[in-house]
């Protein structure tokens, strides 16, 4: 089965600091992709971050970069700098085969 | 390039009534998802689909709920005889192929409220 974890409901962080989200997921598919998409009060989903599983480098745009655990399957999110419009769900998620498949989220605020 | 736009945004529905949703992609986009949000939850899975075609559909109730894809026209998810659980925001993403590398690009989602 294909799952993705996000064990963190709710985080917070100050204004100019840096957070960390996590993720884990299960698969036993060897090519797959992930994802951080974003989701600000206005609900619309909005892309942060993708990583191809291939790949040992671990992708960055500008301040989000990512810490990715192939063997141990952990795709954790680092916000750097936090922004108030940082705050927003953050959804973990990775594709394989035709169908995406979505964490729970993490609510993240920052707080001034 | 006016992304994926989804109409209604808001639609208020009585129990027992039809609710249709309807979905255009990205331009160039010839593969269409549908997500369904609960409150406080995240995505689920929906129905997966190609002009005139479903792909996959393992996430779609067995009654009262179909989707398509015409050849012309937008995808259209519909449910029938909507009762209170159906409550929730639906939401339509395109990708122009289901490789990985090219991501899915989410509508602004559809709220459906049953009264």
């Amino acid at each position: 089965a294909q799952t993705v974890t996000q064990s963190q409901p709710e985080m917070s962080v100050q204004e100019a600091e840096t957070v960390t989200l996590s993720c884990t997921y299960d698969t036993s598919e060897s090519n797959y992709y992930l994802f951080w998409y974003k989701q600000p009060p206005s609900r619309q989903m909005i892309l942060v971050i993708r990583q191809e599983a291939y790949k040992q480098q671990n992708a960055t745009e500008n301040r989000f970069s990512v810490n990715f655990q192939k063997a141990a399957k952990s795709f954790s999110l680092k916000i750097s700098d936090s922004q108030l419009g940082d705050t927003a769900m953050y959804f973990c998620a990775f594709i394989t085969g035709n169908q995406f498949y979505f964490g729970t989220g993490t609510s993240l605020t920052v707080i001034p | 390039n006016a992304g994926v736009m989804q109409n209604p945004r808001h639609l208020v529905r009585r129990r027992g009534q039809e609710a249709r949703l309807r979905c255009s992609p990205m331009k160039g986009h010839s593969h269409v998802y549908w997500y369904r949000q609960l409150p406080e939850e995240g995505l689920k899975f929906m129905v997966y689909l190609q002009k005139e075609n479903i792909i996959d559909e393992s996430g779609m109730p067995k009654e009262r709920f179909s989707a398509e894809f015409p050849k012309e026209g937008p995808s259209i998810l519909r449910i029938q005889q909507v009762v209170r659980g159906d409550s929730a925001a639906y939401f339509c993403a395109s990708s122009p192929s289901i490789s990985g590398a090219n991501v899915l690009t989410f509508g602004a989602g559809s709220r459906l409220t049953v009264l």
